[in-house]
């Protein structure tokens, strides 16, 4: 069974660009959540989606950032206009009730330069 | 939300037993203690989670005292290969977990 991918696996873009980071969950999974790790920095949750819905977006930084799940299969997350501070990787995974483990992606790494 | 204290980093050798524990005193009666291991261009994996006394899987062991203010988490006979970060997260919210620095585990020939 394939594990949570992400696309693209590295992103290098300059400030004020948009970069659209792309996940697929495990088949079948109804959640899927988003962290990220800014550099020198802890991973920080970002959102959490109940197939198509956002169940806790608490976490996302500022209205730049935008998540969709489109159909409830993958998910992308948008950055617009990226700043310098959004360098980080940015992880993707996915579970499904009634397990509490969540299935980590490989991450995608985001350079805004 | 109960803060969680791991050492930063461990050095062991080839096939002994690691021991890591995690101080969190302030855990809540509802919250949960999940051990996740993360290695270099990965994303965390989970390995263990427990509530309280034991837990045992093919991976690791848990082991959590009465006052549930610490938790251990056991890797008997390490390989290079768990050479990883280590981390602990505590909490009562499966979908919203909270990492913090983790433990740095370097594991030598």
């Amino acid at each position: 069974e394939a594990g949570v991918t992400q696309f693209p696996s590295h992103s290098v873009i300059e400030k004020g660009q948009t970069v659209t980071l792309r996940c697929d969950p495990i088949s079948g999974h109804d959640n899927l959540y988003w962290y990220r790790r800014v550099m020198g920095k802890e991973i920080k949750f970002l959102l959490h989606f109940v197939k198509e819905s956002k169940q806790d977006e608490s976490g996302m930084p500022n209205n730049r950032f935008l998540a969709e799940r489109t159909g409830g299969t993958y998910s992308t997350l948008k950055v617009q206009p990226a700043e310098l501070e959004d360098s980080g990787v940015y992880f993707c995974a996915s579970s499904q009730a009634p397990s509490y483990e969540q299935y980590f992606g490989p991450g995608t790494r985001l350079t805004v330069t | 939300l109960a803060k969680t204290t791991q050492p930063i980093s461990m050095d062991s050798y080839e096939g002994q037993e690691v021991n890591i524990t995690c101080s969190h005193n302030n855990i809540a009666t509802n919250d949960y203690i999940t051990w996740y291991q993360q290695f270099p261009s990965q994303g965390p994996r989970f390995i263990i989670q427990g509530y309280k006394t034991k837990v045992t899987n093919e991976v690791a062991s848990l082991f959590i005292p009465a006052d549930r203010k610490s938790s251990t988490l056991s890797l008997p006979r390490v390989s290079l290969s768990d050479t990883a970060v280590y981390y602990c997260l505590v909490g009562d919210n499966f979908n919203k977990f909270y990492f913090g620095s983790g433990t740095k585990l370097n594991v030598k020939p």
